[in-house]
């Protein structure tokens, strides 16, 4: 079985800060795992995933993730928010079933204030 | 390269009616699910074609529910009759065989009333 739970409904910081949202996985397998942002009435846009190369993975628009097996977890980051990076960030795990189907967290909400 | 396309972007039905939702993949793509998010919960999968067969739909709520791809080329999911609880976002990605590359559609909005 496969999951992840992402840690904060909603993140809020101020244009120019770190941003940080959390997200901890289970598998039975060797996972591959994303993150997928949302922007409002728009489509699932992929940032970034991992396959098991590089721990570290870097993704569009300055996001990041560390894969942390000791852990459990596949933080994402970004140094300095931006007013556009406002969206729902989805961290999401995959495996072997379903033909590698993907299985979504709850979603956490980014508001960037200014 | 165009995207996936999905139609209708917005759908309101009254409840008991029919809803077909269609989805176009990128071309080549022989992958294609079906996801759907209900309002407050998480997005989830609903099934797998791979070209024209039906790899897997254990995601499917019921028998109410039906999915088709033609030819291994686009492919419809059909609502009958509709429930209120169907209200929610119907995604659809697709993927080349082998690859983690999901390109997703941008969903349509059903809203049974």
């Amino acid at each position: 079985a496969q999951s992840v739970t992402q840690l904060d409904s909603h993140v809020s910081v101020s244009e120019g800060t770190p941003v940080l949202l959390r997200c901890n996985y289970s598998s039975s397998y060797s996972p591959s795992l994303f993150w997928y942002v949302q922007h409002p009435n728009k489509g699932l846009q992929l940032l970034l995933k991992y396959t098991s190369a590089a721990t570290l993975v870097k993704g569009i628009n300055g996001f990041e993730a560390e894969f942390k097996k000791s852990e459990t977890s596949f933080h994402l980051t970004k140094p300095s928010a931006h007013m556009s990076d406002a969206a729902e960030y989805f961290c999401v795990v995959s495996g072997p079933r379903a033909g590698y189907a993907l299985n979504f967290g709850k979603g956490t909400s980014l508001l960037v204030t200014p | 390269e165009a995207g996936v396309t999905q139609f209708p972007s917005h759908s309101v039905i009254e409840k008991g009616q029919t809803v077909t939702l269609r989805c176009d993949p990128i071309s080549g793509h022989d992958n294609l699910y079906w996801y759907r998010r209900v309002m407050g919960k998480e997005i989830k999968f609903l099934l797998h074609f791979v070209k024209e067969s039906k790899q897997d739909e254990s995601g499917m709520p019921n028998n109410r529910f039906l999915a088709e791809r033609t030819g291994g080329t686009y492919s419809t999911l059909k609502v009958q009759p509709a429930e209120l609880e169907d209200s929610g976002v119907y995604f659809c990605a697709s993927s080349p065989l082998g690859n983690y590359g999901y390109t997703f559609g941008s969903g349509t909005r059903l809203t049974v009333v």
